[in-house]
């Protein structure tokens, strides 16, 4: 079973305000990813990481920055939220390796920016 | 360029069999790749095909010809729980996963 946990579950802020979204696994996993996903649409990769001190942007970088300090924890943050961050935003995480595919997704995070 | 497209939708009964359909585009390939996402749930990797043919695991196989651009997932004995979308993504050169939309699959008793 999947070990990789996203805070918070659900948030709701107003315009403008800077906020952090936590991810961490436990799997010791190399690869870890940030999507944004819309209802009914296709995953868009926001930031990746291939280790400690690497991070890539996606075709999606929405503004949005993240970290790899540690290998088990790899935080988003928007510097300043618009109503159009709104979305659902999925953490995931991958062992090492080019062609490994199978990626272990959190429970996702779902922000409304008011 | 590259693409990825599967119905927005498909019905199917329980206890039936049913093919969700995956057609890609891309000039570099790795493999594909099908998950399925309950409704608001994380996906959860369902198989993964590099080479031709068919790979069955359990009630669902997954088919693959890169020649055609063309995957699909089978289902059989479909149960209530397998009503979720079920996501097709493709590896491309830079070993990006692509992702279509999904296919929310219905089933029906």
């Amino acid at each position: 079973e999947a070990d990789i946990y996203q805070t918070p579950r659900y948030l709701v802020i107003g315009t403008g305000k800077k906020i952090t979204l936590e991810c961490s696994q436990t799997m010791g996993h190399d690869k870890m990813y940030w999507y944004q996903q819309d209802p009914g649409m296709e995953l868009h990769l926001i930031h990746y990481s291939y280790g400690v001190n690497s991070t890539e942007k996606g075709d999606l970088s929405s503004e949005s920055t993240v970290s790899r300090i540690r290998t088990e924890h790899f935080p988003l943050t928007l510097e300043s939220a618009r109503p159009s961050h709104t979305s659902q935003y999925l953490c995931a995480s991958s062992e090492q390796g080019r062609d490994t595919g199978e990626l272990f997704f959190g429970e996702g995070s779902r922000l409304t920016v008011l | 360029g590259q693409n990825i497209d599967q119905p927005t939708e498909m019905t199917a009964t329980e206890g039936a069999i049913v093919q969700i359909n995956c057609t890609y585009q891309t000039s570099g390939f790795n493999g594909l790749f099908w998950y399925q996402q309950h409704a608001g749930e994380a996906p959860t990797f369902l198989s993964y095909n590099v080479l031709d043919g068919l790979e069955e695991k359990g009630r669902f196989s997954s088919f693959l010809s890169r020649s055609k651009g063309y995957s699909y997932l089978l289902l059989k004995e479909l149960q209530m729980k397998d009503s979720a979308s079920y996501l097709c993504a493709f590896m491309d050169s830079n070993y990006q996963l692509i992702w279509g939309a999904g296919t929310k699959l219905i089933i029906k008793p």
